[in-house]
């Protein structure tokens, strides 16, 4: 099946400086590319949805300021979390489909991100 | 609005008992209903899925059927192994709709010898 990748697996920095998540689909043109944040023992919440070559559209209460993200390749999404804080720690996961709607959307093994 | 209601774990079983977790959804319209399961330090994979009502979602053992009069889509199996224990993620998506896909809280099984 369809394989999506994260880099890195797991990252730790201090608070104030940003960090680059990368999600790839390995197989598949992913025309669109969905982010989510998973919080302890709580559910995946969709933060934005990208489109390749599109600015991304984000979900009511996610700043897109904080939560850059790029989708400049077919294959290659990137999340950078600007000014990292502490409360921005948590489990990034990154899913992608194909083209059309009725695709399946395939998901990555997310990024555990900790900001001391 | 859209949400998916999943029954709290964590769910701790004996290898080989009947499993059984509930969801229940809301939804403006006529969605597809999945089942996602999540490794320990793993992403989510596709379990099964469900299209329209009355459909019936299998894989691996596990079963759920697409029930539209309860607004329902449990999950069951039945004889689980230690290699089942996992987290169990309901989850509904429609598709003509860019497929943003709204999950439930999780459901944490743990299934011993």
């Amino acid at each position: 099946g369809a394989v999506v990748s994260q880099h890195p697996s797991r990252v730790i920095c201090k608070s104030g400086t940003s960090v680059k998540i990368e999600c790839r689909s390995l197989d598949f043109q992913a025309t669109t590319m969905f982010w989510y944040r998973q919080f302890p023992k709580q559910s995946l919440m969709l933060m934005a949805t990208s489109n390749e070559g599109s600015k991304a559209t984000y979900e009511q209460g996610v700043e897109k300021d904080k939560f850059l993200i790029n989708h400049a390749s077919l294959t290659l999404s990137t999340l950078t979390v600007t000014s990292a804080h502490p409360e921005d720690s948590s489990f990034y996961i990154c899913s992608a489909r194909g083209r059309y709607y009725q695709e399946t959307q395939y998901f990555g093994p997310g990024t555990r991100l900790l900001v001391l | 609005g859209n949400s998916v209601t999943q029954m709290e774990g964590p769910v701790t079983l004996s290898e080989e008992a009947f499993l059984t977790i509930n969801c229940t959804y809301t939804a403006t319209g006529y969605p597809s209903l999945f089942w996602y399961v999540q490794y320990p330090g793993e992403g989510l994979q596709l379990l099964l899925k469900a299209t329209k009502a009355d459909d019936k979602g299998s894989n691996k053992g596990f079963e759920a059927t697409y029930r539209k009069e309860t607004t329902s889509f449990h999950l069951e199996k039945g004889s689980v192994q230690v290699s089942d224990s996992a987290v169990y993620f309901c989850a509904l998506s429609f598709s003509n709709t860019g497929n943003q896909f709204y999950f439930g809280t999780g459901t944490s099984l743990t299934v011993i010898p």
